[in-house]
């Protein structure tokens, strides 16, 4: 098993370009996540999905779409990029239990520059 | 609102020395916490997780961590700190009764372990 893979691994972008990170799992698991890492804030979620066709916001949504077409890929989108993306970017997937966490498993990251 | 705290943002022993890594939460709900590693340029990786029962739980390389309700805190040790320890530590948090699995990370800890 590959895990969760990510799609750059680096990137950089010039101020409103445009690209899409694309993660893929071969876990079988209904949930996934999009996190931005940035130094002395820890991680914060952007969008999650609970299964395939659906999306929910995170914590910091302005500035990223995302999109769940098939069970194993969750892609993050930025429309137009702004330096303020300048980041990491971490996608995650667990597997779903009824009210039992289990363990988020994480992709190498996609460190993306916007100038 | 939950929220997590970690308490200093670098921590540096010598190895051999006890290694203590400080996490405190805010929930208005019974927590789940989680405490992850991040090794340079890698993703995270669990070391270990509290949903229920026993308070103090053991994890992988020789981790271990007690959940103290009355302190709202679910600190991070080890006896005796190796080189291979030195990476950045996140604790999280996420709602007991959640069904997305959605977690809230404290803003890291970066250990130095000094020969």
């Amino acid at each position: 098993n590959a895990g969760v893979t990510q799609t750059p691994k680096f990137r950089v972008l010039k101020t409103g370009q445009s690209m899409t990170l694309l993660c893929a799992q071969d876990m079988n698991h209904e949930y996934m996540y999009w996190y931005r890492q940035d130094p002395g804030m820890g991680l914060r979620l952007i969008h999650y999905s609970v299964g395939e066709g659906t999306t929910a916001k995170g914590e910091v949504p302005d500035g990223y779409n995302v999109s769940r077409l098939k069970k194993q890929n969750f892609l993050l989108g930025l429309e137009s990029a702004a330096p303020s993306q300048t980041s990491v970017y971490f996608c995650a997937s667990m597997t779903s239990g009824s009210g039992i966490p289990y363990e988020q498993y994480f992709g190498p990251g996609t460190r993306l520059t916007v100038t | 609102a939950q929220s997590v705290t970690q308490l200093g943002s670098h921590v540096s022993v010598s190895e051999g020395a006890l290694v203590l890594l400080r996490c405190n939460y805010s929930s208005s709900v019974p927590p789940y916490l989680f405490w992850y590693v991040q090794y340079p340029n890698q993703g995270l990786q669990l070391l270990l997780k509290y949903t229920t029962g026993a308070t103090l739980v053991k994890g992988i390389n020789g981790f271990e961590a007690e959940f103290k309700k009355s302190e709202t805190s679910f600190h991070l040790t080890k006896p005796s700190a190796h080189m291979s320890d030195a990476a950045e530590y996140f604790c999280a948090v996420t709602l007991g009764s959640s069904n997305t699995g959605k977690l809230i990370f404290g803003q890291g800890t970066t250990l130095q372990v000094k020969p």
